[in-house]
């Protein structure tokens, strides 16, 4: 088990809705990375924090924010959901930036 | 821009056959790059990273900066390696990793 752990596991919603999605890492590790998985598709990355500071983005909508917090979990919010925001997101963690990463087991994100 | 190509959706291979996942990669400049696996119902993992040059489950990947390419080898497929594996490669920016769209590898009995 590689400890990181994501909550909910699953969430059902309506297109037009805000969700959160939380993640908290290995213990001792300082970086978070959020990943999105759609059908069919690899791992998009999203975002990165270091130790609560944001340190990357990618391809991240202006609808998703995201933030990390003093106990180092982090949290992924998603507003005005539309349909194609259904996927499955990822949370990983590692040491510091640039390790390897330690994925959570994902929470499947379903809008209707 | 930095990119990861698995050109191969779907891998089916017999028990003990040779089994080759490729991956290519666009980069200008020194990559890092890694190979993950996520077996059925359990969490993606990470297998084995180029600067490790190691083997992993009897897996090696070796790192071709002239083909850009990073594929992943096991001379001898077993049916327990069937699952999702998904190159990936560190980016300029140390804090961005880029994955490919993932290889489904099959082997069959």
């Amino acid at each position: 088990d590689s400890g990181v752990t994501q909550t909910p596991k699953h969430l059902i919603t309506a297109t037009g809705q805000r969700v959160t999605l939380r993640c908290s890492p290995r213990s001792g590790d300082l970086s978070v990375y959020w990943y999105q998985q759609s059908l069919d598709q690899g791992l998009q990355f999203l975002i990165q924090y270091y130790n609560g500071e944001e340190r990357a983005k990618g391809n991240i909508l202006e609808r998703f924010s995201a933030q990390q917090f003093p106990d180092l979990h982090s949290e992924l919010n998603l507003s005005s959901l539309e349909l194609g925001d259904s996927a499955l997101y990822f949370c990983a963690s590692s040491v510091d930036a640039g390790r390897a990463q330690y994925f959570g087991p994902g929470t499947r994100l379903t809008v209707l | 821009a930095q990119r990861v190509t698995q050109p191969e959706k779907l891998l089916s291979v017999f028990k003990g056959a040779p089994v080759e996942l490729k991956c290519n990669y666009s980069y200008s400049g020194s990559p890092e790059l890694f190979w993950y696996v996520q077996y059925s119902r359990q969490r993606l993992q990470l297998l084995l990273r180029h600067i490790s040059r190691e083997s992993i489950k009897g897996f090696t990947a070796d790192l071709n900066k002239g083909e850009t390419s990073f594929h992943l080898k096991k001379p001898f497929a077993q049916e327990e390696d069937s699952a999702m594996y998904y190159c990936a490669l560190r980016g300029d920016n140390f804090n961005k990793f880029y994955f490919g769209s993932g290889t489904k590898l099959n082997v069959k009995p």
